[in-house]
């Protein structure tokens, strides 16, 4: 079974504090995603990684970085958490070139 | 990005009875994916389907990928408490890594 794993379930943080959410996924894949889920909004993709050391931004990047520096953990970054970044944040996996996605837990931050 | 346009956005239903969800699209896509997602959990894969007019079961589930490739349905038979979630679709048109998500169908089932 594909196991994705996400650092914490809930985070709680202050406004302009870094925060850092670390996903990991044990079926050596090759393709790492972020994405927030908003009630009425669904899932957006924030970043993607294919390959260790490459992404791409999605359709929501601005505030947010990444990091891949090995091929099993992606982390999202928020430079400056701000009280819109409040969110479920979900990481997913995939093999390359195979479109079927594998979720994390999530985690739900809230930043104050 | 776009989104798919998926219907109904919630559901109230007596356990027992069938359900029916759909998403359609003004693009084509090669494949559509269903996931539910559990209350505070990430979503889970339900149903993969890759061919035009496919049909696929999976226990109490079935779904099927349209003919025009532009559209997919979900059908959930005698529902029980379990179903309970949020039920989305997905799409992927296989020029790149992305899917493209429905905004979800939000089931409760009155036991």
């Amino acid at each position: 079974d594909v196991k994705v794993t996400q650092s914490s379930r809930y985070l709680v943080k202050r406004t302009g504090e870094k925060v850092f959410l670390e996903c990991v996924q044990d079926m050596d894949h090759e393709n790492m995603f972020w994405y927030r889920q908003d009630p009425g909004l669904g899932l957006r993709l924030i970043y993607f990684s294919y390959d260790v050391k490459m992404k791409e931004k999605g359709d929501i990047p601005e505030g947010y970085s990444v990091s891949r520096e090995k091929k099993e953990r992606f982390s999202l970054i928020l430079e400056s958490a701000s009280t819109n970044q409040t969110s479920m944040y979900l990481c997913a996996s995939s093999l390359v070139q195979e479109e079927t996605q594998y979720f994390g837990p999530g985690t739900r931050l809230l930043v104050l | 990005g776009q989104q798919l346009n998926q219907s109904p956005q919630s559901m109230f239903i007596q356990e027992g009875e069938d359900v029916s969800m759909n998403c359609t699209s003004s693009s084509i896509f090669n494949t559509w994916l269903w996931y539910k997602q559990d209350p505070g959990e990430g979503p889970v894969l339900l149903i993969a389907l890759y061919k035009a007019g496919e049909l696929t079961s999976n226990g109490r589930l079935t779904a099927q990928f349209g003919i025009t490739r532009k559209d997919s349905f979900l059908n959930i038979s005698a529902s029980i408490p379990s179903d309970v979630g949020i039920y989305f679709c997905a799409g992927h048109r296989g020029s790149n890594y992305k899917l493209t998500f429905g905004k979800g169908t939000l089931l409760t089932v009155n036991p």
